[in-house]
């Protein structure tokens, strides 16, 4: 099956620093989500983006389906964006996502 | 419009009894995914179900797990003769799927699963 990895596994910035999380996938993909889990656990949508670009607020994506990766940047960071940030893809009709093991932020005052 | 619904938030059970997992999906949404994540993990997939059906249950434990969608209601996940090792947070997704495989999908708060 597909596989999605994720890097750096690990990631502490300094609040007001910029970030790139990767996401590497191992076949061509009919959806790629990008999720924030915050430390209460909840996972929250940031960006459906199985190609192209897309920003919100501080947050952007850009996914390039021929070379088969996708990257989050976050700038300016804030420490409401600690968290664990998973990309998720699908490859079949069921539409079943495969997540990455996700990329620990921890932002600091 | 109410996003998906999990509940409990959270459920503790006995080695041996039963836990039932409720999700509600998004108005509008006939298409639900569960999905575990053990502690430390990522998320994975377990069983694809639209009304009635289900669609795709590769990732579901062969033993002791089961999931439904009836017409009326929510969507059930039941794991019977719980055991220590199905603590994890258990979460809902569900999606329009107008487009085949290729919608959002959006996800509730999860279940948090302790067995004591």
């Amino acid at each position: 099956g597909i596989q999605v990895e994720q890097s750096p596994p690990d990631l502490i910035l300094q609040e007001g620093a910029n970030s790139t999380l990767r996401c590497n996938f191992s076949d061509s993909v009919n959806n790629l989500q990008w999720f924030h889990q915050n430390p209460w656990g909840q996972l929250i949508n940031l960006f459906y983006i199985p190609s192209g670009t897309k920003q919100n607020g501080r947050l952007s994506a850009t996914t390039v389906a021929t070379e088969r990766y996708s990257l989050l940047y976050i700038s300016s960071s804030q420490t409401t964006d600690s968290g664990v940030y998973f990309c998720a893809v699908t490859s079949t009709r069921t539409g079943k996502l495969i997540f990455g093991q996700g990329t620990t932020l921890q932002v600091k005052p | 419009n109410a996003g998906v619904m999990q509940n409990p938030r959270h459920l503790v059970r006995r080695r041996g009894q039963e836990a039932r997992l409720r999700c509600s999906p998004m108005k509008g949404h006939s298409h639900v995914y569960w999905y575990r994540q053990l502690p430390e993990e990522g998320l994975k997939f377990m069983v694809y179900l639209q009304k009635e059906n289900i669609i795709d249950e590769s990732g579901m434990p062969k033993e002791r797990f089961s999931a439904e969608f009836p017409k009326e209601g929510p969507s059930i996940l039941r794991i019977q003769q719980v055991v220590r090792g199905d603590s994890a947070a258990y979460f809902c997704a569900s999606s329009p799927l107008t487009s085949g495989s290729t919608d959002t999908q959006y996800f509730g708060p999860g279940t948090r699963l302790t067995v004591l």
